[in-house]
């Protein structure tokens, strides 16, 4: 198995940009995941998905992100448009259910300009 | 509402000596646990997990932790550190329901001196 493929691996964007970061979860797992991880801040969920329909996107921090699941093996984050407070590592996970724990990916490094 | 207190966000041990890296849950059910581990430039890999049964769980590269319910702890330990464990490491518990999701402690890193 691939495990979880992110891309792109870094992206170095203007502050206004939209930006869109690409994840490919583990075949048959159902749970997939948005972090983003900080200095200041740690690991922060953003969003989940259970077989590909939203389920809490309460730390989707304002309305300029916004996630997408539109089949089984692909999913997106866009920010639009983006800003430097934006500058992160954006990790996706997945899972097949409660307990199994997750699969991540190897993120992706987003710098806003 | 469950929560993950990780005590210390910096360790440095010896080449040899123990590893010990605490953590602390909250939760009002059964937890699941888990530690993930943090190389640079890395996604986080998971090192073990807690579900049911016993309460001694072995995870890979030599690491085990103890889930102790009257403490409410699950602490990552190793008897002899290595170079090739320094790292950050993250200690997770399960949300209540059949939601898959994880609350993560706020990391502990790891330092290997030789």
């Amino acid at each position: 198995d691939a495990g979880v493929i992110q891309s792109p691996r870094h992206e170095v964007t203007e502050m206004g940009q939209e930006v869109t970061l690409r994840c490919k979860p583990i075949s048959g797992h159902d749970y997939l995941f948005w972090y983003r991880q900080t200095m200041m801040r740690g690991l922060e969920l953003l969003i989940y998905f259970n077989n590909n329909v939203p389920i809490d996107d309460s730390g989707m921090p304002e309305d300029r992100f916004s996630a997408k699941m539109p089949n089984a093996s692909f999913s997106t984050l866009k920010i639009q448009p983006s800003e430097p407070r934006d500058s992160a590592v954006y990790f996706c996970a997945s899972s097949y259910r409660q307990g199994a724990g997750y699969t991540f990916g190897s993120g992706t490094r987003l710098t806003v300009v | 509402a469950q929560s993950v207190t990780q005590l210390g966000s910096h360790v440095s041990v010896s080449e040899g000596a123990l590893v010990l890296l605490r953590c602390n849950y909250s939760s009002s059910v059964p937890p699941y646990l888990f530690w993930y581990v943090q190389y640079p430039n890395q996604g986080l890999q998971l090192l073990l997990k807690y579900t049911t049964g016993a309460t001694l769980v072995k995870g890979i590269n030599g690491f085990e932790a103890e889930f102790k319910k009257s403490e409410t702890s699950f602490h990552l330990t190793k008897p002899s550190a290595h170079m090739s464990d320094a790292a950050e490491y993250f200690c997770a518990v399960s949300v209540s329901g059949n939601t898959g999701k994880l609350i993560f402690g706020q990391g502990t890193t790891l330092q290997v001196k030789p």
